[in-house]
């Protein structure tokens, strides 16, 4: 299986916080990666997927990049909104795994 | 807008079989073009995928739960099902059905299974 990491495991930030989180995985997953955001109570929601696309409807201040075994997403003011629990999928091959979640909370 | 409703008893006793089906409105399975999943999630804790299926049947499963799980479709009444055997405390989550691209573009709302007797 292909195992996913996330750092940090949690931060603290600010409303209008430039924010990165960063995935890696234990083997070369190309662009087969997906982000997904869930908060307290609901199921995760889709934000970006192939690495760096955005779901539509999903804001334009959340984005994604890399390629291989090393991943970011980027919230680059943060909201209110997007105080919540941040987790990365590879999609390369099966069984799809899921990293361990970075959860974003308010300073 | 595609939705996905999960159903089932939220109480199963260890060394029984859980059994969850999946309700899908607003697309139909049978279309195709969609895997459909089942991911769970320990209170707390993190996501586990479990496996999917193809609308002809085809199906994918989580090694660590291969020997125990099954996951079946019935596009007439477009619904999809998980049965999982032989389950101990461990199993307690709350599992997710969801629409694979993949990624999981829809999800339902979760239903937490307890094992316990």
């Amino acid at each position: 299986d292909i195992q996913l990491t996330q750092s940090p495991s949690f931060l603290s930030a600010s409303v209008g916080d430039r924010v990165t989180i960063t995935c890696r995985a234990s083997q070369g997953i190309s662009s087969y990666l997906a982000w997904y955001q869930q908060k307290p109570g609901k199921a995760p929601k889709l934000l970006i997927y192939a690495a760096s696309t955005l779901q539509s409807g999903v804001p334009s201040r959340f984005s994604g990049s890399g390629s291989g075994t090393e991943f970011t997403l980027t919230i680059s003011s943060l909201q209110p909104e997007d105080f919540a629990t941040y987790y990365c999928q590879q999609l390369n091959s099966y069984p799809f795994t899921f990293g361990p979640g970075t959860k974003v909370d308010i300073k | 807008q595609v939705q996905l409703q999960e159903s089932g008893p939220g109480l199963v006793k260890p060394s029984q079989t859980l059994s969850l089906t999946c309700t899908v409105s607003g697309g139909s399975i049978s279309s195709g073009g969609y895997y459909w999943s089942w991911i769970r999630q320990h209170p707390g804790k993190d996501l586990e995928w479990i496996g999917n299926i193809y609308s002809s049947g085809s199906t994918h499963y989580n090694p660590s739960l291969k020997s125990r799980v099954s996951i079946s479709v019935d596009t007439s009444k477009n619904q999809f099902s998980l049965k999982l055997s032989s389950v101990t405390a461990a199993d307690t989550a709350l599992y997710y059905c969801a629409r694979d691209r993949p990624p999981s573009d829809y999800w339902g709302q979760g239903i937490l299974v307890t094992v316990s007797s």
